[in-house]
């Protein structure tokens, strides 16, 4: 059975830069199946997909956080990581990592979430 | 990119019927079958339900259907039962190797 787990600061403040990993069990992360995803959920509100790293290295970006965010993967450590620069209140949010099929938007495995508060 | 809209809510009765729509644009549900689906109870990480329009997961009963026309994506729940009350949420790929969430439905057993 798949796991992934997100793992990081709760808590960051304006400006600084945000960072979490998320770490992948009982699969491979490794596989040239899938691709692995964040995806971030502000209380009470939808979903939003924030990018996705390929185990080549090979990334994509939502276009409205692409000046922001960096994905990267480390292979050795079965884990991937988020950074997101100069954060504001608006990016107070739970973090999902998850895992996603080469059919674009099949997210099967998904971490339990991370609750990040950009804050003072 | 907005997101892509979908009721606040929605409600029925157990047993009964209900249809979830998503719409978008001819730039990413109109242009793409890769239209998936996911239910969220509170607290817990969202569940894949239906992917590539109609396909359902291993596990995912079948009461659960999925439909496209033009611009909008459907969500049927047949057979409505208690343990569907949740929030549900459509996800399209939208070109440039992007996706777009919907804004969410919340699902009401009566």
């Amino acid at each position: 059975q798949v796991q992934l787990q997100e793992s990081g600061p709760g808590l960051v403040k304006p400006s600084q830069t945000l960072s979490l990993t998320c770490t992948v069990s009982g699969g491979s992360i490794s596989s040239t199946s899938y691709y692995w995803s964040w995806i971030r959920q502000p209380a009470g509100k939808g979903l939003e997909w924030i990018g996705r790293i390929y185990i080549s290295g090979s990334t994509n970006y939502n276009p409205s956080l692409k000046s922001r965010v960096t994905i990267s993967v480390d292979a050795s450590k079965k884990q991937f990581s988020l950074n997101l620069s100069s954060v504001t209140a608006a990016d107070t949010a739970v973090y999902y990592c998850a895992r996603e099929g080469l059919t674009t938007g099949n997210f099967d495995y998904w971490g339990q979430g991370t609750l990040v508060t950009v804050s003072s | 990119q907005s997101a892509l809209t979908q009721p606040r809510s929605v409600s029925g009765s157990p047993g009964q019927s209900v249809t979830i729509s998503c719409t978008g644009t001819s730039s990413d549900v109109g242009a793409y079958n890769y239209v998936s689906w996911y239910q969220q109870h509170p607290g817990k990480a969202p569940k894949l339900m239906l992917y590539d329009v109609t396909k359902r997961p291993s596990g995912v009963p079948d009461r659960f259907s999925g439909s496209k026309s033009g611009n909008t994506a459907s969500l049927t729940i047949s057979g409505l039962q208690a343990e569907d009350e949740a929030d549900y949420y459509c996800c399209s790929y939208a070109g440039s190797y992007t996706l777009i969430f919907g804004g969410g439905t919340k699902v009401t057993v009566l």
